[in-house]
C-alpha cells in the first residue's frame, strides 16, 4: 500500500530563513508520481509540482526548489528566503503510475502535512 | 479560466438533516473526486468519477452518504442523515484525462453538523 510520511507537523521560522519541508513515500511500484500542494489560511489546495519517478532532476521554481531521492524514498521540498506569505500547511502527495484496471493510478495518497508558520 | 466551483463555502445545520454539497469541475477535466479534510485524519478520498461513471467509492464512510454525476459539469454530496462526525472541509477536485496529472482543487465546503 502506499503511504506518505510528513514528519514535520510544525516549523516555525523566521521571514528570509532557508526551511526545507521534509516528505518520505512507500510505494511498491518503480512507476509512480509525486506531488506537492500547498493550503494557506484560506483553506484551498494549490498545486505546487508534479514530479515522476524517472526523473530525479532537482527542480528550481523562483525561490521553491525540490529535491528528490529514490534511494532514500525522498521529495523534499525547500523554500529559500522564505517570506510571511509562505505561510501555510504544504502537502506531499503519491500516485501509483503503471496503468491498472480500475484507475488506481488517478488516486492520490497525502501525507498529513506540515504547517509552516514565518515571522515576520 | 475558472476553477473548481463549489457550494456553499459554508454550511451549519442540525444533526439529522439531509446535507447537499455542490461541485462544478474544470470546463474539460474528465475526473472528478470529493475529499473530506478533517484534523484527525487529514485528506481522505470519498469517491472518484471517470467520464460521469463513479469508478472508486471505497472511501464513503457509510451508506449514509452519496455521489452522483448527473453530467460533466455537476456533481453533489449528499450526506443522509447527517451526524456531527460529518462535520470536516470537503473538497472536490477535478483532473484531466491522463493518468496522473495534477488535481485542482475547489475552496472546500467547512460542513459543521451541531
Amino acid at each position: 500500500a502506499q503511504k506518505v510520511t510528513q514528519a514535520q507537523t510544525e516549523i516555525s521560522v523566521v521571514e528570509k530563513e532557508d526551511v526545507t519541508l521534509d516528505c518520505v513515500y512507500e510505494t511498491r511500484d518503480t512507476t509512480y508520481y509525486l506531488f506537492w500542494y500547498k493550503q494557506p489560511p484560506s483553506g484551498e489546495l494549490v498545486f505546487l509540482i508534479r514530479r515522476n519517478s524517472f526523473d530525479e532532476q532537482n527542480e528550481i521554481s523562483g525561490r521553491y526548489s525540490w529535491n528528490f531521492q529514490k534511494s532514500t524514498s525522498s521529495f523534499n521540498f525547500t523554500i529559500t528566503a522564505s517570506q510571511v506569505v509562505d505561510s501555510a500547511v504544504y502537502f506531499c502527495a503519491l500516485s501509483e503510475g503503471a496503468a491498472r484496471s480500475g484507475g488506481s493510478n488517478y488516486k492520490l495518497t497525502f501525507g498529513k502535512g506540515t504547517l509552516l508558520t514565518v515571522n515576520p | 479560466d475558472a476553477g473548481v466551483i463549489q457550494s456553499p463555502r459554508h454550511e451549519v445545520t442540525e444533526m439529522g438533516q439531509e446535507v447537499t454539497l455542490r461541485c462544478k469541475p474544470i470546463s474539460g477535466h474528465d475526473y472528478l473526486f470529493w475529499y473530506r479534510q478533517t484534523m484527525m485524519r487529514g485528506l481522505e478520498l470519498l469517491i472518484y468519477f471517470n467520464n460521469n461513471v463513479p469508478i472508486d467509492d471505497s472511501g464513503m464512510p457509510e451508506d449514509r452518504f452519496s455521489a452522483k454525476m448527473p453530467n460533466a459539469s455537476f456533481s453533489t454530496l449528499k450526506i443522509q442523515p447527517s451526524e456531527p462526525r460529518d462535520s470536516a472541509v470537503y473538497f472536490c477536485a477535478s483532473s484531466l484525462r491522463r493518468p496522473n496529472q495534477p488535481q485542482h482543487f475547489g475552496d472546500g465546503t467547512r460542513l459543521s453538523i451541531l
